[in-house]
């Protein structure tokens, strides 16, 4: 079965550090991109960044850059998501996802096919 | 500020149709294909529409895509209460080297 399963939700106090990991089963892993989107109270979903696996190639959402680090390890088809010094403003559900990317057309073609079931990370003092 | 733009809120009246819309521009829908998905909040997002107009296996006909030009389209025809849900539209954008969300629209079934 293909599938992404995510680790187990997390309370945390400011300045913390934090690595959530996201084990993926039943496709290759080092052959699709997977993203991290995060949705906090009351807001919308929101891109963080991705990961090829099979090379470590990561981009990140322009108002993200620095303050989250995303990698993987293929030897256990896994990846993950990482905050140095959580803030408070990181109270949010995180969900890892499965990229699809190809070629369709004269155009390349991207959606989000699967997706791990959450994290919910808490930060308070 | 969302780089899409989608209405905060739809509603409708089971067995009617709802349409949500997705505004844009050249670098993110006019130049690329988009997708749709149903969140409720604490569950993991479900993908129901892709490459603009396809539905993956499983979502039914009542769901459907569009593009013109720099603005997209998910139709719900004979709506049900399981509909009730946030819907968010997403594409990749050119000019941003990032993927983007509307910012999403909260369907009620009245």
């Amino acid at each position: 079965e293909v599938q992404l399963v995510q680790s187990g939700a997390e309370v945390k106090k400011p300045g913390d550090s934090l690595k959530i990991s996201c084990k993926t089963s039943g496709y290759s892993f080092s052959n699709h991109w997977i993203a991290w989107v995060r949705h906090m109270p009351g807001r919308g979903l929101e891109w963080m960044g991705i990961i090829y696996p099979g090379d470590s190639d990561s981009r990140y959402s322009p108002s993200l850059q620095g303050q989250v680090t995303i990698s993987a390890d293929k030897s256990i088809s896994t990846a993950y998501l990482q905050w140095g010094s959580l803030q408070a403003s990181d109270t949010a559900m995180y969900y890892c996802a499965r990229q699809r990317s190809y070629r369709l057309g004269s155009l390349h073609a991207y959606h989000y096919d699967l997706w791990g079931q959450g994290t919910l990370v808490t930060v308070s003092s | 500020q969302s780089v899409l733009t989608q209405p905060p809120s739809v509603s409708a009246a089971p067995g009617q149709k709802v349409t949500i819309s997705c505004s844009g521009s050249s670098s993110n829908i006019g130049d690329n294909y988009i997708s749709w998905y149903q969140h409720v909040p604490g569950i993991a997002p479900k993908l129901l529409i892709y490459d603009t107009n396809k539905r993956p296996s499983g979502i039914p006909d009542r769901f459907s895509g569009s593009k013109s030009g720099t603005s997209a389209t998910l139709d719900i025809t004979g709506l049900q209460s399981g509909d009730e849900s946030d819907y968010y539209c997403g594409t990749w954008d050119h000019r941003l080297s990032a993927w983007v969300f509307g910012g999403g629209t909260k369907l009620t079934v009245l």
